[in-house]
């Protein structure tokens, strides 16, 4: 069965210090793997995504995360926290079984201090 | 590109009223996926659609639920009769059968 599980509900930063989501993903075949942000009383918006190329993925505002299949992990991060990053972040998995279905983690609420 | 359109951002019913939302995927997308975000119970998927099809309705909660696609530009989920539990941010999503989902700003749904 396909899963993933997002370890921490809860991330603060201060402002211009790195940022460290983390996230593993369990699943039977060969996944895709996407990082979603979501700012308050907004859609979902796709921060970057793992299709089995490079496994080190750059996203969009300087977000990258790295696919790591001995871990079975898929941890987002950015070098610098910014204000703006203040949001919900879901870590989603999907699987080449020859439809579109996403399982989405519980998601991560970021905050940022100044 | 106007990206997935819910033109509807607050719906207000009250219990036992009949709720129609509505959605329009992005052009040229071919699947179409109906999502619920609760504080409760996070984001779940309910229903969607290939070409217009319903291929998995699994997540639709109860008999009250139900969603079409009567074309390729256009769906609906109703819930009939609502509930205050169906309060919940609705979410439309498309795909073009890439696995990356485009979703909408959702409908905040709240039954009085």
């Amino acid at each position: 069965a396909q899963s993933v599980t997002q370890l921490d509900s809860h991330v603060s930063v201060s402002e211009g210090t790195p940022v460290l989501l983390r996230c593993n993903y369990s699943s039977s075949y060969s996944p895709s793997l996407f990082w979603y942000v979501q700012h308050p009383n907004k859609g979902l918006q796709l921060l970057l995504k793992y299709t089995s190329a490079a496994t080190l993925v750059k996203g969009i505002n300087g977000f990258e995360a790295e696919f790591k299949k001995s871990e079975t992990s898929f941890h987002l991060t950015k070098p610098s926290a910014h204000m703006s990053d203040a949001a919900e972040y879901f870590c989603v998995v999907s699987f080449s079984g020859g439809y579109n279905k996403l399982i989405f983690g519980a998601g991560t609420r970021l905050a940022v201090h100044p | 590109d106007a990206g997935v359109i819910q033109s509807t951002r607050h719906e207000v019913t009250e219990m036992g009223q009949e709720v129609t939302l509505r959605c329009k995927p992005i052009s040229g997308h071919d699947y179409l996926f109906w999502y619920r975000q609760t504080m409760m119970r996070g984001l779940e998927l309910l229903i969607y659609f290939n070409n217009n099809v319903p291929i998995d309705d699994s997540g639709m909660p109860e008999d009250r639920f139900s969603a079409k696609m009567p074309n390729a530009s256009f769906s609906t989920l109703k819930i009939q009769p609502s509930e205050p539990r169906d309060s919940a941010v609705y979410f439309c999503a498309s795909s073009g059968g890439n696995n990356e989902q485009f979703f909408g700003p959702g409908t905040r749904l709240t039954v009085l």
